[in-house]
């Protein structure tokens, strides 16, 4: 599975967009970029998956360019309860063996 | 619609003790995989099952064993615990068709602490 590099830590503060890039030059043909996000003593939760181009749901954006060896998660207007970790995976859809990094601790401030 | 469920939440055992950990999966989900989580990383493959057979495993030792029931509940068994087994242990769950587009589901997790 291709590795993949993230930021170690972000802040911003509430209202404001937050990009998170995650860099994964080794990416190959069949994998997709997927972002979790994890708060505290919980399990991560699943945000967004796309392949390339850009990828929206009620939650974040996924930009990814033609080269695939990077992408961005997008959240706009990032509130205190975005605290958390994000992960982000490169993968073939049906593995079952899920590659975490370190992730990117987001810390928001009102 | 009960999202992934483990017990139990908290657990302290002992050096050179066995431990059970419980996990149901999400309702219609038939695959269930455990990770582990030291403080501070990412959470790390154990292994899947899938049809009650273990399907995929991480770099983990053969202290830690597995199963799972045919309603889909997991077990995940670990003996002669060490200090390092000390970490946040995670069951994720889904549907072995349609993980595609909406990822995994994981639970809250067990936090073990070995002393």
């Amino acid at each position: 599975l291709a590795k993949t590099t993230q930021p170690i830590s972000m802040d911003s503060y509430e209202g404001q967009e937050v990009n998170i890039t995650c860099s994964h030059n080794n990416i190959a043909t069949n994998d997709y970029i997927t972002w979790y996000q994890q708060f505290p003593s919980q399990g991560p939760r699943f945000i967004i998956q796309g392949y390339k181009t850009k990828v929206t749901n009620e939650v974040a954006s996924l930009f990814i360019p033609a080269d695939r060896k990077s992408s961005t998660l997008s959240l706009p207007r990032v509130s205190l309860s975005d605290t958390a970790v994000y992960y982000c995976l490169v993968g073939r859809l049906e593995t079952d063996k899920l590659i975490f990094g370190t992730g990117t601790r987001l810390q928001v401030f009102p | 619609d009960a999202g992934v469920t483990q017990s139990p939440t908290h657990l302290i055992k002992t050096r050179g003790q066995q431990v059970t950990l419980r996990c149901s999966p999400k309702s219609g989900h038939d695959t269930v995989s455990w990770y582990q989580q030291a403080l501070g990383q990412g959470p790390q493959f154990i292994f899947q099952y899938y049809e009650e057979e273990e399907r995929q495993r991480g770099n983990f030792p053969d202290r830690f064993s597995g199963h799972q029931f045919p309603n889909y509940s997991s077990e995940l068994n670990v003996n002669a615990l060490l200090l390092g087994d000390s970490a946040l242990y995670l069951c994720a769950s889904r549907h072995s068709r349609l993980a595609y587009n909406y990822g995994y589901t994981f639970g809250s997790g067990t936090r073990l602490t070995v002393v």
